[in-house]
């Protein structure tokens, strides 16, 4: 079907909290992605996986991290949480060739108080 | 290093006249740019994507040319629709560096009646 599933969707935390974003799809691609959107500074790369278990920092990788142990799962996770991390976080998907078109999710809107 | 700009934040325009949303980039090697689109409250998707045989990627109305002189992915519409109110993202294929995309700033098109 074509499809990249964020959850959860929307997500209220306190400060110090740990966040587990996850992202699922349904087209075997072997490279997934976590971005955050943010007004003026568009999308900015988190990290990049290119199979299960081979992950890559992205450009903004500090304070996350995280785990792909199956080609069509890959999850963003926040060790204790901080008020800079308040965004949008956007899971995406493409081929290995595919000239880069990405399938992104609809986004996860974490607000940390 | 490899870079994309776009300098507009937002461009307001009356339904009819003319679009063109401005991309310019920086790249070490032979690049590949791309458009994607995002509607209020939905997942980015990708409009259209340059070619490497000097082909002129069209969709949806909207087209693109590479100019590799002036290192610039400029997206056009001859008239405006207002179904094209969106954030417009263009992005910069990192051949060397497996295949991560740069994204811009982002600039949100606004159409009025």
């Amino acid at each position: 079907d074509m499809k990249v599933t964020q959850m959860p969707r929307y997500l209220i935390k306190r400060m110090g909290e740990n966040v587990l974003l996850e992202c699922g799809q349904d087209m075997s691609h072997e490279t997934m992605y976590w971005y955050r959107q943010d007004p003026g500074l568009g999308l900015q790369l988190i990290y990049i996986s290119y199979d299960v278990d081979s992950n890559s920092e992205g450009d903004i990788p500090k304070g996350y991290r995280v785990s792909r142990k199956k080609r069509e799962h890959f999850s963003l996770i926040l060790d204790s949480a901080k008020t800079n991390q308040t965004s949008v976080y956007f899971c995406a998907s493409s081929y290995q060739n595919s000239g880069n078109t990405l399938y992104f999710g609809e986004g996860s809107r974490l607000i940390v108080v | 290093g490899d870079s994309v700009t776009q300098t507009e934040g937002l461009v307001t325009l009356t339904e009819g006249l003319p679009v063109m949303l401005n991309c310019t980039y920086q790249s070490t090697y032979s690049p590949f740019l791309f458009w994607y689109v995002q509607h209020l409250n939905e997942a980015p998707k990708l409009l259209l994507k340059s070619f490497t045989d000097n082909k002129r990627p069209e969709h949806q109305g909207f087209h693109a040319t590479l100019h590799k002189s002036s290192s610039s992915f400029h997206l056009q519409k001859s008239s405006a629709q207002l179904s094209d109110s969106a954030l417009y993202y263009c992005a910069l294929r990192m051949n060397y560096n497996q295949g991560k995309l740069i994204f811009g700033q982002g600039t949100k098109l606004s159409i009025k009646p």
